[in-house]
């Protein structure tokens, strides 16, 4: 079976700085990779996903994630912090014939400060 | 183009009391989920259905979690008797093409329970 772990269950960035947060997938076969955010009271939103075609992927508010097989890692980034990036990010995972069952990682919290 | 709606959006109920959450889809979408989100976790498959019909349910507490979608469209999910561990927030889903393999699940908002 597949699964995402994500490092750091809260991270904390200053407006302005680099965003980090980091993911990395366990799949027998080639996976398929989402990046989820969540903000306060609402539902999960894509952010971003790979399905086999290009290795970096640019998703919406300008976050983006390279898909990097030769360290099982689906890491999210993005150049310069926003306070409304402020949210919970969750990582999933499914594979070929999947279904859209996905997988999902225990979620990182990112705190903007000013 | 309308969400997924979800109702209630919060429930509070005594353990061995039964409580059912509804879930309306975006029209079109043949695909429908139902996630329990516990605090602190990432969000879990309990249920998916193609149509009306069932196409997973290895992860649902058959013993008392129950649900349906008998037209194909929306859904419910009932807990009887809940225990204390059922709290969580109860997250519905839905997407065009369960075969595709996008990802692209379209979340509602949540129903949040708490079993006191």
């Amino acid at each position: 079976a597949q699964s995402v772990t994500q490092l750091g269950s809260h991270v904390s960035v200053s407006e302005g700085a680099l965003v980090l947060l980091r993911c990395n997938y366990s799949s027998s076969v080639p996976p398929y990779l989402f990046w989820y955010v969540q903000y306060p009271n609402q539902g999960l939103q894509l952010l971003l996903k790979y399905t086999s075609a290009a290795t970096l992927v640019k998703g919406i508010n300008g976050f983006e994630a390279e898909f990097k097989k030769s360290e099982t890692s689906f890491h999210l980034t993005k150049p310069s912090a926003h306070m409304s990036d402020a949210a919970e990010y969750f990582c999933a995972v499914t594979i070929t014939g999947g279904g859209n069952k996905l997988t999902f990682g225990t979620g990182t919290q990112l705190k903007v400060e000013l | 183009e309308a969400g997924v709606a979800q109702s209630p959006r919060y429930k509070i109920i005594e353990k061995r009391q039964s409580v059912a959450f509804w879930c309306n889809p975006i029209s079109g979408h043949a695909t429908l989920y139902w996630y329990q989100q516990i605090l602190g976790q990432g969000p879990k498959l309990l249920i998916q259905f193609q149509n009306n019909g069932v196409v997973d349910d290895s992860q649902l507490p058959k013993d008392r979690f129950s649900a349906e979608r008998l037209k194909g469209v929306d859904s419910t999910l009932k807990i009887q008797p809940a225990k204390l561990e059922d709290s969580a927030v109860y997250l519905c889903a839905s997407s065009f093409l369960a075969g595709a393999n996008t990802g692209e699940l379209f979340f509602g908002e949540g129903s949040r329970l708490t079993v006191l």
